[in-house]
């Protein structure tokens, strides 16, 4: 199946600063969504971004799907951005099933 | 409902007992799933409904782990005779159709009901 690796795993950051995290993945994709998992577990969309680039506030992805990478950049980082990051994908030619990576653990401390 | 719902959100078992996990996906959505996340890793999935009809259960690790959807909405996880390995967060999620290259693929997560199995 198709293997999704993420980068780097761990993270630390002061506020203010900013960062790209990156998604590889190992075969095309028709789907490919971030989430940020907050302490308490709560898993929440960031973006639906198969392809191309979206925007939203400080944070922005893009997805280049013939190089099979994606990536979340997050400006001005914030105490409350702290959590972890998942990248999933869901194989061309499937239904939306999403296979998750090992996720990036960003700490932003003030 | 606004979101996906799930319960219990804690549950403890004995060794050997059966649990049932209960989702209640948001109103109207045709695809659901099970994910199983164990500590420090990322979701792992179990098994896919669209509707009622469960169109895979490739993930699901062993016959213990049964799910259904009788009436394409509510689903419920239930796992038989519970091990230690067992132990794990498990997450519900459901999104408008099932269809590629469609923002309405979109995941709803739910809060997770977290299992442990002394």
């Amino acid at each position: 199946g198709i293997q999704v690796e993420q980068s780097p795993p761990d993270l630390i950051l002061q506020e203010g600063a900013n960062s790209t995290l990156r998604c590889n993945f190992s075969d095309s994709v028709n789907n490919l969504q971030w989430f940020h998992q907050n302490p308490w577990g709560q898993l929440i969309n960031l973006f639906y971004i198969p392809s191309g680039t979206k925007q939203n506030g400080r944070l922005s992805a893009t997805t280049v799907a013939t190089e099979r990478y994606s990536l979340l950049y997050i400006s001005s980082s914030q105490t409350t951005d702290s959590g972890v990051y998942f990248c999933a994908v869901g194989e061309a030619g499937g239904y939306n099933k999403l296979i998750f990576g090992a996720g990036t653990r960003l700490a932003v401390h003030p | 409902g606004a979101g996906v719902s799930q319960s219990p959100r804690y549950k403890v078992a004995k060794r050997g007992q059966d649990v049932a996990l209960r989702c209640d996906p948001i109103s109207g959505h045709v695809s659901l799933f099970w994910y199983q996340q164990a500590l420090g890793q990322g979701p792992e999935f179990l098994t896919y409904f669209q509707n009622e009809a469960q169109l895979d259960k490739s993930g699901l690790p062993s016959d213990r782990f049964f799910a259904e959807r009788p009436e394409g909405s509510v689903s419920t996880l239930k796992i038989q005779r519970t091990q230690q390995e067992d132990s794990a967060v498990y997450l519900c999620a459901s999104s408008l159709t099932s269809g590629p290259y469609s923002g309405a693929n979109v995941l709803t997560f739910g809060a997770g009901s977290r299992l442990t199995v002394l």
